[in-house]
C-alpha cells in the first residue's frame, strides 16, 4: 500500500469525448507525474507537476493536459479521446528532494471505443 | 536522451532456479536506475534502486542488481525464484536534478515462474 489513490479504477469512453482522471498523492509528496502503459509496454511519461506547475512533459499531444492542486492531489485530463488512449493510466508521486523514489498509485484503466 | 533496452520480453524459469533479468540503458548524462515489479491489475512496486556508491544493489523479496557503468548495463538476480515472483518486472531510468522522480522505463520481462 503506497497510499497514492487513483479514481476512476475503470472507465469507458467514446472516441471524441474527453475524460479526466483523478490521483490523490502520498501524504507529505509535492510532486505528481503521470504515465501511459498501453497494453504490453512500460510506462510513458507524460508530464510531471511540482508546486502546481508542470515541470517537464514528455512527448505527448497538448490535448493531454493537467492539474495539480494546493493539497498536491492531480488530475489529468484529455481531450478529444482516441483509439489509442485506450491504456492504464498510472499517477506517481514523490518528494522534489535528491535521492526520493516514486509511488505509484493501482492506476485507472481507461477504454476508448 | 534517455533509454532503456530490455533484452527478453518473457523469461521462463522453474521454481528454485536462479534468475537474471538483463537491462542495458543509454544516457548522456549520470541517472539513476531501478527495477520495479507490476502484478496483474495493480500498479508498480519499487524492487530496488542504483542512486549513487556500491554498484550491487540489495532489494526487496530477494532480488539484488548490479550496476556496470563500463557495459551500461543494470541486470537483476535472483539466486531462487519462487511461484510468487511470477509478474512483469520493468527497469526504468532517472536523469535525476531538476528531473528527478521522471522516469524512463523499458518495455518490461514478463517473468513466469513454472512448479
Amino acid at each position: 500500500e503506497t497510499g497514492v489513490t487513483q479514481s476512476p479504477t475503470h472507465l469507458i469512453k467514446t472516441r471524441g469525448q474527453q475524460v479526466t482522471l483523478r490521483c490523490s498523492s502520498q501524504s507529505g509528496h509535492n510532486t505528481v507525474s503521470w504515465y501511459q502503459q498501453a497494453l504490453g509496454q512500460g510506462p510513458q511519461f507524460i508530464f510531471q507537476y511540482y508546486r502546481e506547475e508542470e515541470n517537464g512533459r514528455g512527448n505527448f499531444p497538448p490535448r493531454f493536459s493537467g492539474l495539480q492542486f494546493p493539497n498536491y492531489s492531480s488530475e489529468l485530463n484529455v481531450n478529444a479521446l482516441e483509439l489509442d488512449d485506450s491504456a492504464l493510466y498510472l499517477c506517481a508521486s514523490s518528494l522534489a528532494a535528491v535521492n526520493t523514489e516514486a509511488f505509484f498509485g493501482q492506476g485507472t484503466r481507461l477504454t476508448v471505443v | 536522451a534517455q533509454s532503456v533496452t530490455q533484452l527478453d520480453s518473457q523469461v521462463p524459469v522453474f521454481e528454485e532456479a536462479p534468475v537474471e533479468l538483463r537491462c542495458n540503458y543509454s544516457s548522456s548524462v549520470s541517472v539513476y536506475l531501478f527495477w520495479y515489479v507490476q502484478y496483474p491489475n495493480q500498479g508498480l512496486q519499487l524492487l530496488l534502486k542504483y542512486l549513487s556508491g556500491s554498484t550491487l544493489v540489495k532489494g526487496i523479496n530477494g532480488f539484488e542488481a548490479e550496476f556496470n557503468k563500463s557495459q551500461t548495463s543494470f541486470h537483476l538476480r535472483k539466486p531462487s525464484v519462487h511461484i510468487s515472483d511470477t509478474a512483469e518486472y520493468f527497469c526504468a531510468v532517472s536523469p535525476g536534478g531538476s528531473t528527478l522522480g521522471r522516469l524512463y522505463f523499458g518495455r518490461g520481462t514478463q517473468l513466469t515462474v513454472w512448479p
